[in-house]
C-alpha cells in the first residue's frame, strides 16, 4: 500500500540558510499535517492543511511557511535557520471525513540539521 | 503545556512479560491514539480509540479509556524483543472545528530485553 513519502530525508543546512521540505501524502487523503519533534522530545504540532487550505496552525515560528498544492503534496518553507530547528520533521495525512476521527500516517520523517 | 503526559517515561522488562503504559490528558476529546516509534525514525499509528469506547483490543494490545479520569492505557502482553521502542499517546480535541491535530504526549521508552 502507497505511504506517505517525505523528501529529503536527510538535510544538513548552515545557520540563516533556507531549507524546504515535500511531503506527498496518500493518494485520495485529503489532509496533510507537519509535526517537529527535537531531540529526545514528543512531536509538536505545526500547521495542517485541508483540501489546500490551511485548517489549523500550532507553534510554527513566522520563519516557517506551509502550502498544499493542487496535486495535494506540501511544502515546508524554512527560513533564517537557527541551531534550534534542527529536529526530525514528520509528515502526516489522513482522510478529514468526520472532524478528524480517523487515524494519521506518518511518512518516514526528513532529519534537518542546522550547523 | 503537553495535553498528554505519560508515565512511566521508562520501563525496563523481560521478553514475555506485560508492559503497561499510562497517558493523561486535559481537556475534552474526540479519540486518543498510540503511537510507536523506533529509535529516530517514523511513528506507526498503533491503535484509535474514540471518547465513546471504554477499550478496544487488537493483537497483542489493549487500550483502555477513562474519560472521567481522562486516562488510558496501554498494555502490551507476551512482550518481545521486536516490542523496544518509545510509545507515543496522541489526543484529537473535541469540538467541530477540531482538524484532527495530534498532541502528543512525553512518550514512553520501553526496553524488552531477550
Amino acid at each position: 500500500a502507497a505511504g506517505v513519502i517525505q523528501s529529503p530525508r536527510h538535510l544538513i543546512k548552515e545557520k540563516r540558510e533556507t531549507a524546504t521540505l515535500k511531503c506527498y501524502p496518500i493518494p485520495r487523503h485529503d489532509t496533510v499535517y507537519w509535526y517537529q519533534q527535537g531531540p529526545g522530545q514528543d512531536p509538536q504540532f505545526l500547521i495542517s492543511f485541508y483540501e489546500k487550505m490551511q485548517s489549523d496552525k500550532g507553534s510554527i515560528p513566522d520563519r516557517f511557511s506551509a502550502q498544499q498544492f493542487s496535486d495535494y503534496h506540501s511544502e515546508l518553507n524554512m527560513s533564517s535557520l537557527e541551531l534550534g530547528d534542527s529536529a526530525l520533521y514528520f509528515c502526516a495525512s489522513s482522510i478529514m471525513g468526520l472532524a478528524g476521527r480517523y487515524e494519521q500516517y506518518f511518512g518516514p520523517g526528513t532529519r534537518l540539521t542546522v550547523t | 503545556s503537553q495535553q498528554g503526559e505519560e508515565d512511566p517515561q521508562a520501563l525496563s522488562i523481560q521478553e514475555g512479560e506485560n508492559a503497561t503504559m499510562n497517558c493523561s490528558y486535559k481537556t475534552s476529546i474526540n479519540n486518543l491514539q498510540w503511537y510507536r516509534q523506533n529509535s529516530g525514525r517514523g511513528l506507526v499509528h498503533l491503535i484509535l480509540i474514540r471518547s465513546n469506547e471504554r477499550e478496544k483490543h487488537s493483537g497483542r494490545l489493549r487500550v483502555t479509556l477513562d474519560t472521567s479520569k481522562k486516562s488510558s492505557s496501554l498494555l502490551i502482553t507476551a512482550s518481545r524483543a521486536a516490542d523496544t521502542a518509545s510509545y507515543f499517546c496522541a489526543t484529537v480535541l473535541a469540538g467541530g472545528t477540531s482538524y484532527g491535530k495530534l498532541t502528543f504526549g512525553q512518550g514512553t521508552i520501553l526496553t524488552v530485553h531477550p
